[in-house]
């Protein structure tokens, strides 16, 4: 059983298609996060979950939606995307703050 | 912000050579500095990581050094196998704040 779970691990949608990405740790960790990783440019933090609340935001558009119903499940609700959007999502998990990530392997979002 | 910057964009070395990577940071307050390895078609795995309380950490044959003063830290992998063949990321934390170089593309040339 891996770290941290990822799916689906492909998906590809229309910019009116309503879709969720999943995460699951089964690390016991605290902390969960939402990474966004393109082509030629460095990992960009989208969200940050700390016991289930939400502590960052990194000015993240509201068509991505996060939800974490409890420290083991993290949740990226996705609607009206836009082609830059197209991107691999990764999430991770950490027992705290400042402490090593794991990530998940990632889920390769193409929008159409 | 934080700023992170990563040198070279691209390494190719041969099988048994030492391979170094090089990052700077901007923000004295960074006290974490972990380095991941990306193999195709999987995320990001740690390999090593410092703090800013120690100069240098080892493990097997990777090491990272850390220099606090000019802010810059480097991952040193020694005797490179096929297998080290991969895209490897250093980062600066802050808190919950993780701040990631654009990565490094290792080819280790049999």
């Amino acid at each position: 059983e891996t770290g941290v779970t990822q799916t689906p691990r492909h998906l590809v949608m229309g910019m009116t298609n309503k879709k969720s990405l999943k995460c699951e740790q089964h690390l016991g960790h605290n902390a969960m996060y939402w990474y966004k990783q393109s082509a030629k440019k460095p990992l960009e933090l989208m969200f940050v979950y700390n016991f289930k609340e939400q502590t960052e935001n990194n000015s993240v558009p509201s068509r991505f939606s996060p939800e974490c119903p409890n420290s083991s499940h993290l949740f990226l609700h996705l609607h009206t995307l836009q082609p830059e959007d197209s991107a691999l999502y990764l999430c991770a998990s950490s027992q705290d703050s400042n402490q090593p990530q794991h990530f998940g392997d990632g889920t390769r979002l193409s929008i159409l | 912000g934080e700023n992170v910057e990563q040198h070279p964009s691209t390494l190719s070395v041969q099988e048994g050579d030492s391979a170094v990577i090089k990052c700077t940071y901007s923000d004295s307050a960074s006290n974490y500095f972990p380095w991941y390895k990306q193999e195709l078609g999987k995320g990001p795995q740690l390999i090593i990581d410092i703090r800013s309380n120690v100069g240098e950490k080892k493990d097997q044959r990777i090491a990272v050094t850390l220099n606090k003063t000019a802010k810059h830290f480097s991952l040193h992998i020694t005797e490179t196998q096929p297998e080290d063949s991969a895209v490897y990321f250093c980062a600066a934390s802050i808190g919950n704040q993780f701040y990631f170089g654009t990565g490094t593309s290792l080819t280790v040339i049999p």
